[in-house]
């Protein structure tokens, strides 16, 4: 069965300390894999969109990378203001043009 | 700069009513979407438009319908609602139908009482 998971499902960090977020995949005909950004009650922001394995994606202190089956997305020396909802999505063949949403990873950096 | 705005912000309606949420899209995007989002979930897709025709739709019921404008526009409107429609609707443009970004708009949050 097609599946996007997210793990974990909340992570709490202090502010500097780096960290990774998954996002692990199991669908067939990959088209592409984005990186939204979601403030509470806001629409998500989109950060970056991977297309094939081995690809890496980076804006400031964002890292995001690709293999196979789950993408990373690499947070280093958070602020408080990167606290948020990381969601990824994937476009695959048999989707059609719609995007699979995984449920996301609630990012908490404190002070 | 994404260019998608969507109306009303917020909405309460009560269980058999019907709704029209409204989105308009970046100049030049000739595709749109519409996501439903419940609290704590990530977006789930509801269906999507290009050039003015339904191009897909996901596990919803025929209820939830929708309608593409030349304009760049669009409308998602929900018959017979029920308290489990309670959510936040996104709506989500993008220039065609390839593997494209989408660009969201903040959403309608709608309450079912």
């Amino acid at each position: 069965e097609d599946q996007v998971t997210q793990s974990p499902e909340a992570l709490r960090l202090q502010e500097g300390e780096s960290s990774s977020l998954n996002c692990s995949y199991t669908v067939s005909g990959l088209r592409g894999l984005f990186w939204y950004r979601q403030d509470p009650g806001k629409g998500p922001e989109f950060l970056f969109t991977l297309y094939s394995a081995g690809e890496e994606k980076e804006k400031e202190r964002l890292k995001a990378t690709l293999t196979k089956k789950e993408s990373f997305l690499h947070i280093t020396a958070p602020k408080p203001e990167d606290s948020a909802t990381y969601l990824c999505a994937v476009q695959a063949a048999n989707y059609g043009q719609n995007f699979v949403f995984g449920p996301g990873t609630r990012l908490s950096v404190l002070p | 700069e994404t260019g998608v705005t969507q109306s009303p912000t917020h909405l309460i309606k009560t269980r058999g009513q019907q709704v029209t949420l409204r989105c308009s899209s970046q100049s030049g995007h000739n595709t749109v979407s519409w996501y439903q989002q419940a609290l704590g979930q990530g977006p789930q897709f509801i269906f999507q438009y290009y050039r003015e025709e339904e191009n897909g739709r996901g596990n919803f019921p025929p209820r939830f319908s929708g309608l593409q404008f030349p304009n760049y526009s669009s409308e998602l409107n929900v018959n017979a609602l029920e308290l489990d429609d309670s959510a936040l609707y996104l709506c989500a443009s993008s220039p065609g139908t390839a593997q494209e970004t989408q660009y969201f708009g903040p959403g309608t949050r709608l309450l079912v009482l």
